[in-house]
């Protein structure tokens, strides 16, 4: 089965250390996101990619966060320094999502990484 | 204005029977994309079934199917023969596809459905 890898599963840093999460999308998937999931905030996105160039991150911090795709088989989002509020779980999701919504779309979510900046 | 919004924080449901989840959303776009996904306690988010807003029926997978009635922008998922393993959350979520580059798919607050045995 085809599916969105993410590293590491579980992260426990201390404040003020970089962090750095990683994902291999789907192989032929297009479109690239990056979610943050707390219980006050629900799911929220922090960034995505299209073909590998980055079309939003407005939804990121932008003096402690950076995405990024070296290439097509990986993304990572890089948090400097971490503070305690960045706890929470970052899945990465990719998709292929054509023009128009139509047709076939589908997107799939890695398993997370749970963050937790002490 | 939210986009999606969930109105069934919480479900409890006797396994066996049917379950609808709710899903309205709010677009001018008139070429979207709509998706439910399962979070189970594990944490992970299961993709289940996508409608587009150009399709002629309503989508199925399996055991889901999407009720999908575009005049009240609704797009409720229905489980039927409810199973125990399906006790999780929920999440609807759209994609507005009007134009190139706006593919960020924007998600409710979640359903928390239970399955009594």
């Amino acid at each position: 089965d085809a599916r969105v890898t993410q590293t590491p599963r579980h992260k426990v840093t201390e404040m003020g250390q970089e962090v750095t999460m990683r994902c291999q999308p789907i192989l032929g998937h297009n479109t690239v996101f990056w979610y943050r999931q707390t219980m006050m905030q629900g799911l929220e996105l922090l960034a995505y990619f299209r073909n590998r160039a980055p079309l939003d991150d407005s939804g990121m911090p932008k003096d402690r966060f950076s995405a990024e795709m070296p290439d097509a088989t990986l993304a990572t989002l890089k948090i400097q320094p971490s503070e305690p509020r960045d706890s929470a779980v970052y899945f990465c999701a990719s998709g292929l999502l054509l023009w128009g919504g139509q047709g076939e779309s589908e997107a799939f979510f890695g398993q997370g990484t749970r963050l937790t900046v002490v | 204005a939210q986009k999606i919004t969930q109105t069934q924080p919480g479900m409890f449901v006797q396994e066996k029977e049917a379950v609808t989840l709710d899903c309205t959303y709010d677009t001018s776009d008139p070429s979207y994309g709509l998706f439910w996904y399962k979070q189970p306690s594990s944490g992970e988010m299961i993709f289940l079934i996508y409608q587009g807003s150009y399709d002629q029926q309503n989508a199925t997978e399996g055991r889901y199917s999407l009720n999908f009635q575009k005049a009240r922008k609704s797009a409720n998922l229905v489980i039927s023969a409810s199973q125990l393993g399906d006790s999780a959350m929920y999440f609807c979520a759209m994609r507005e596809g009007g134009n190139f580059g706006n593919e960020k798919l924007t998600f409710g607050t979640g359903t928390r459905l239970t399955i009594i045995p």
